[in-house]
């Protein structure tokens, strides 16, 4: 049981370059997010699936495009990366059936842009 | 809006010591309230929630209780380890809105032997 997974664990890109940052959850979770922590501002929501099928804008959207792909995988893709997405990328899940309100989080994606 | 301010950090201690974490919040409607804890170099992990006025959580020695009437959810611990050294962030959520987190600005704490 590996909870949250995301992929890759580092990356650096140049301004204007694209990248996608995988996210899975092996615990047959409903609702997934992606959040971005930066100094000072704890974590903000960028976009949030409640459901296979679904995806909503969270707080700081722009700039970025997610797919759901299944029940398990979450997307999250930089199409023109620019310096203001250096940022610490989380991937959360959360179940309706086991805890409705804990969410579960990967261990990050560090992103540079250059 | 919603929102939730804690207390700046960095806060350091010595081990043994008494922590108080500060954390406030505004919100239109009933919020959950949560501690979440990020160990060096990990993700987020629920330390510990409450989700009705006047309900303590606690868990791993650190309590928090849900007051309404002041808007506040503070974390304590009466005697800190160096193990508890770790990026510490208040949150809420609102229901009936997909479960998204709003998250504080994080409270870096370090204990010292």
């Amino acid at each position: 049981n590996a909870g949250v997974t995301q992929t890759p664990k580092f990356q650096v890109l140049k301004t204007g370059q694209s990248m996608t940052l995988q996210c899975a959850q092996d615990m047959n979770h409903n609702s997934m997010y992606w959040y971005r922590q930066d100094p000072g501002m704890g974590l903000r929501l960028i976009y949030y699936s409640a459901s296979e099928g679904t995806t909503d804008k969270g707080e700081v959207p722009n700039g970025y495009n997610v797919s759901r792909l299944n029940k398990r995988e979450f997307s999250l893709r930089l199409e023109s990366a620019a310096p203001s997405q250096t940022s610490v990328y989380f991937c959360a899940s959360r179940g309706f059936h086991t805890s409705p309100d804990e969410q579960f989080f990967g261990p990050g994606t560090r992103l540079t842009v250059l | 809006g919603n929102s939730v301010t804690q207390m700046e950090g960095p806060v350091t201690l010595s081990e043994e010591a008494f922590l108080t974490i500060n954390c406030t919040y505004t919100a239109t409607g009933y919020p959950s309230l949560f501690w979440y804890v990020q160990y060096p170099g990990e993700g987020l992990q629920l330390l510990l929630k409450a989700t009705k006025a006047d309900d303590k959580g606690s868990n791993k020695g650190f309590e928090a209780t849900y007051r309404k009437e002041t808007t506040s959810f503070h974390l304590e611990k009466g005697s800190v380890q160096v193990s508890d050294s770790a990026v510490y962030f208040c949150a809420l959520t609102l229901y009936n809105q997909g479960g998204k987190l709003i998250f504080g600005q994080g409270t870096e704490l370090s204990v010292k032997p």
